[in-house]
Formats: C-alpha cells, structure tokens, sequence
C-alpha cells in the first residue's frame, strides 16, 4: 500500500463548479497535512495547511481532514481555468519534518 | 522579501561529471531538503538537513550527497551522474511556527544527464 494516495486525474470541471480533489493516507501517526498547487513546469506552492479534524476554509478554498479515517480533500469552490494545476497532498509523520507527498491529481477548469 | 533560490536552473551534463546543484535561502530556517520529481513518482526525498554539520539521507540517497556549512546553503551533488538522475530537482527550507512545519520551495533545476 502506498503511502499517499491521490487519483492522479485528470478531473475536469467546468468553471464556476466546485472541484474536490482527495488524498488517503496510510500511516495514522501522521500529524499535519499539506495541500500545494503546482502549475505545469513551476515548483509546488503551498495553499493550505490543516492539523485538526475537519474543516478549514481559506478564500474558495477548503480543506477537510478526517483522521479517523485517514483521509483529507480540498474543496475549489467557484473554480476558475486559473487553479488547472496539479494538486499535491503532503504529510509530515510524527517526529519528522520532512514531508511525503502524493503523486498529484491534474484538475482542467473548462472554460 | 525572504526567498529560496537555485542555480542553475538548467543543466546538461554528461555520464559520470560531477555535478552539484546549489539551493540558497534568506528565511534563515534551519531545515533544509532536496527532492527530486519524475512523472509517475511525485516528489522524492534525497537528502534533509535540520541544521549547520547535520545531514540525513532521505528515501532515494544513492549518488547523492550534500553538506552543510551554513544556515543558507545545502548543495546537493551527484558525485558520478546516471541517466537515472535526469529529473528536476527541488529544494525546500521550513521552521517550526506553531509546532508545525510548512515547507517552500525554489524554483527548481531541470538536469538531464546524456
């Protein structure tokens, strides 16, 4: 079983829709989980961070973490053909500062 | 504003040069690390390095190495390059702010190796 799960995509969505992207993960030790965006030949930008179970909203964006079952997805709302990227899951393991990342999942906001 | 930086951002190199890819950040954090990135595999953990003189091997060390000499710079070298090692890499620092780590990234390098 793979760390870090994500559907690698593509998911499209027409814009104005509201995008869900999901990442499961395997080690239950893990503590903080990372949500970047990273365009087509650019380097990963962080857009947001959670740490509790639920949810955490920031703009059109919402994260959602549910550890019991291991699991966290961001929600785009009102998707622009802006945010086409690739969102990559990431996690830090309890005790370790570096993170797993996920494969990535491609979104297409269709105009 | 505080930023990462890598150089070159480009490189051609030939099987078995010595190659070495700089990372330079003024966040002045003291956790460094290098990934690389290929399709299909995500981002990969190389090396990290949480402070001057610490280095630590991440899942995929092998032809790598790095030092640490001051808070700003961790380069990274590939100390006899394989076509293997053709990917882009990327360098990243973080700090403790809250009890939570969150990571940025340089640019990146592309290397091909020929």
């Amino acid at each position: 079983q793979k760390e870090v799960e994500q559907n690698s995509g593509p998911l499209s969505v027409p814009e104005g829709a509201i995008a869900s992207l999901n990442c499961t993960y395997s080690d239950r030790g893990s503590q903080s989980f990372f949500w970047y965006r990273q365009y087509s030949g650019k380097s990963p930008e962080l857009i947001m961070s959670i740490y509790s179970n639920g949810d955490k909203e920031d703009g059109r964006f919402t994260a959602q973490l549910n550890k019991a079952s291991q699991y966290v997805s961001l929600l785009i709302r009102d998707s622009q053909p802006s945010d086409s990227a690739t969102y990559l899951c990431a996690f830090n393991r309890a005790g370790r500062r570096a993170l797993t990342f996920g494969s990535g999942t491609r979104l297409q906001v269709q105009p | 504003d505080a930023e990462i930086t890598q150089s070159p951002r480009h490189k051609i190199t030939e099987t078995g040069r010595q190659v070495t890819l700089a990372c330079h950040q003024t966040w002045n954090h003291n956790n460094m690390f290098w990934y690389r990135q290929d399709l299909g595999h995500g981002l990969r953990l190389i090396h990290y390095s949480y402070g001057v003189h610490d280095t630590n091997k991440g899942e995929v060390s092998d032809g790598y190495s790095v030092s640490r000499s001051n808070t700003e710079d961790l380069p990274l070298t590939l100390e006899s390059a394989a076509s293997s090692q053709t990917s882009v890499y990327f360098c990243a620092s973080s700090e403790r702010e809250g009890g939570r780590y969150e990571q940025y990234f340089g640019p990146g390098t592309r290397l091909t190796v020929t």
